[in-house]
């Protein structure tokens, strides 16, 4: 079956820094999210992305965070300034028009 | 805003014994609905999905869910459970047409242990 593909795994990173995760979506897929879960609690809605444009943000994505497809391959999710509550688990999924998300395996992102 | 309820934070069952995950949902029209899993390591993979019609749907691994209006639940079941089945479950709602496409809004999650 076809796979999400996230990287890193795990990423560690200190307050302030600028971090970017990494999702190769399913390559005939035409829409692209972010998911993200702070432990212990649900899973979240970020954002919708298609035709290169975002579709849907949560009241989380703030001017903080970014998406972008930078090429016909990569989805990439970039936070500017990190805070210590963006600690979590970042999905990336896509979808083609069947409403079928496939979710990558997750980056947990520790903010120090 | 739709929510989702997942009553049942961590459920042990023995293997070979039937399963029941409980989910209710909070939406003003029919949702679409959807079951997933997570096995450690693991991306959360799709089980099964409902949209419309019959109100029982069939999913991979043997499971399947029923979508009660009367109750705005959709209960995940399995007649009998292996230890592979071991992961955590995520229902999910997802508002029906309109302008949020693939906007899912997850439950909390049940952690499902088996043992032998």
């Amino acid at each position: 079956e076809p796979e999400v593909t996230q990287t890193p795994s795990h990423q560690v990173t200190q307050m302030g820094q600028e971090v970017i995760l990494r999702c190769v979506p399913i390559s005939n897929h035409l829409y692209f999210y972010w998911y993200r879960q702070i432990l212990g609690q649900k899973v979240e809605f970020l954002v919708s992305f298609y035709n290169n444009e975002i579709s849907e943000k949560s009241e989380i994505f703030d001017d903080q965070f970014s998406v972008e497809r930078p090429d016909g391959s990569n989805f990439t999710l970039k936070i500017r300034s990190t805070k210590l509550e963006d600690s979590a688990m970042y999905f990336c999924a896509s979808s083609d028009q069947e409403v079928k998300l496939f979710f990558g395996s997750g980056t947990q992102l520790s903010v120090l | 805003a739709q929510s989702v309820t997942q009553p049942d934070i961590h459920i042990t069952v023995s293997e070979g014994a039937s399963l029941e995950l409980r989910c209710n949902y909070s939406y003003g029209a029919t949702p679409y609905l959807f079951w997933y899993v997570q096995s450690p390591g693991q991306g959360l993979q799709l089980l099964l999905k409902y949209f419309s019609g019959d109100t029982l749907v069939q999913g991979i691994k043997g499971f399947e869910a029923e979508f009660k209006r009367s109750q705005s639940s959709f209960n995940l079941r399995k007649p009998s459970v292996h230890w592979s089945d071991a992961a955590e479950y995520f229902c999910a709602v997802e508002g029906a047409g309109g302008t949020s496409y693939g906007k899912l809004t997850f439950g909390q999650g049940t952690i499902l242990t088996v043992h032998p």
